[in-house]
C-alpha cells in the first residue's frame, strides 16, 4: 500500500540554524500539507500546497518558513533560522484531488532545537 | 473558522469494556469530520470519516462514530476494546472545499487496562 514517507525521523539542530525537512507524498497525489505538533499540544496546520503554489497557510507559517516541491517526488519544509519554540513533531500529509479524498500522513520528523 | 473540542484528555478502560470518546466541533460552514489514531511512535492513521449521508459511520478496527448535527458532535465508540487499541485519538474537521486543511482537537489518550 502506498504511503507517505518523511526524512529524517529525528533532527537535532542549534538555534539559528536552517533545517530542511523532507517528505515523499503518495505518487499520484496533488495536494500536500505540513502540520506540526508541539509536545503535549494539538496538531496544528501550517501550510497546504497545490499546483506548485501555496494554497493556504496559517499564522504560524511566517517568513522563516518556506515549502518547495523541487522535483516530481519530494516536498520540503525549510525553516530558515530555527528557534527553541520550533521544537515539535512535523507531519507531512498528501491527498489525491477530490473533495472527499483522505489526507494520508507520514510518520513525522521530530525536530529538536537546542 | 472551525474549532474542535475533545472533552476528555485521558480515558482509562478495562479490556473488553465499551468506550466512547467525545468530540464537539464549531463551524460556520459545512464540514467533513474525521477521527485519526496515533499509535506510539507512529504517524496519524485515519479511523473513519463522515462526509454525508448516514450519520452512523463505521471505520477500521471495529470503531464507529455518530454525527449529530444539532449537538455538533461526532463521538467515537467501540463496543469492546483490546489492549492493542491503546493510542492517542484525534477528532478533526475540514471545510468541504478548498485546501481542506484539518483542524484537530487536543486528542484523547485511550489506555486499556487488562
Amino acid at each position: 500500500e502506498p504511503e507517505v514517507t518523511q526524512t529524517p525521523s529525528h533532527q537535532v539542530t542549534q538555534m539559528g540554524q536552517e533545517v530542511i525537512l523532507r517528505c515523499v507524498p503518495i505518487s499520484n497525489h496533488l495536494y500536500f500539507y505540513w502540520y506540526r505538533q508541539i509536545l503535549g499540544q494539538k496538531v496544528e496546520f501550517l501550510v497546504s500546497f497545490y499546483n506548485n503554489e501555496i494554497s493556504e497557510k496559517s499564522e504560524i507559517f511566517d517568513d522563516q518558513f518556506s515549502v518547495e516541491r523541487p522535483d516530481g517526488s519530494n516536498f520540503t519544509l525549510k525553516i530558515r533560522s530555527t528557534k527553541l519554540e520550533d521544537s515539535a513533531m512535523y507531519f507531512c500529509a498528501s491527498r489525491y484531488w477530490g473533495w472527499t479524498d483522505t489526507q494520508y500522513f507520514g510518520p513525522g520528523t521530530r525536530l529538536t532545537v537546542l | 473558522a472551525q474549532s474542535v473540542t475533545q472533552l476528555d484528555s485521558q480515558v482509562p478502560v478495562f479490556e473488553e469494556a465499551p468506550v466512547e470518546l467525545r468530540c464537539n466541533y464549531s463551524s460556520s460552514v459545512s464540514v467533513y469530520l474525521f477521527w485519526y489514531v496515533q499509535y506510539p511512535n507512529q504517524g496519524l492513521q485515519l479511523l473513519l470519516k463522515y462526509l454525508s449521508g448516514s450519520t452512523l459511520v463505521k471505520g477500521i478496527n471495529g470503531f464507529e462514530a455518530e454525527f449529530n448535527k444539532s449537538q455538533t458532535s461526532f463521538h467515537l465508540r467501540k463496543p469492546s476494546v483490546h489492549i492493542s487499541d491503546t493510542a492517542e485519538y484525534f477528532c478533526a474537521v475540514s471545510e468541504i472545499q478548498g485546501a481542506q486543511k484539518l483542524v484537530f482537537g487536543q486528542g484523547t489518550r485511550l489506555t486499556i487496562n487488562p
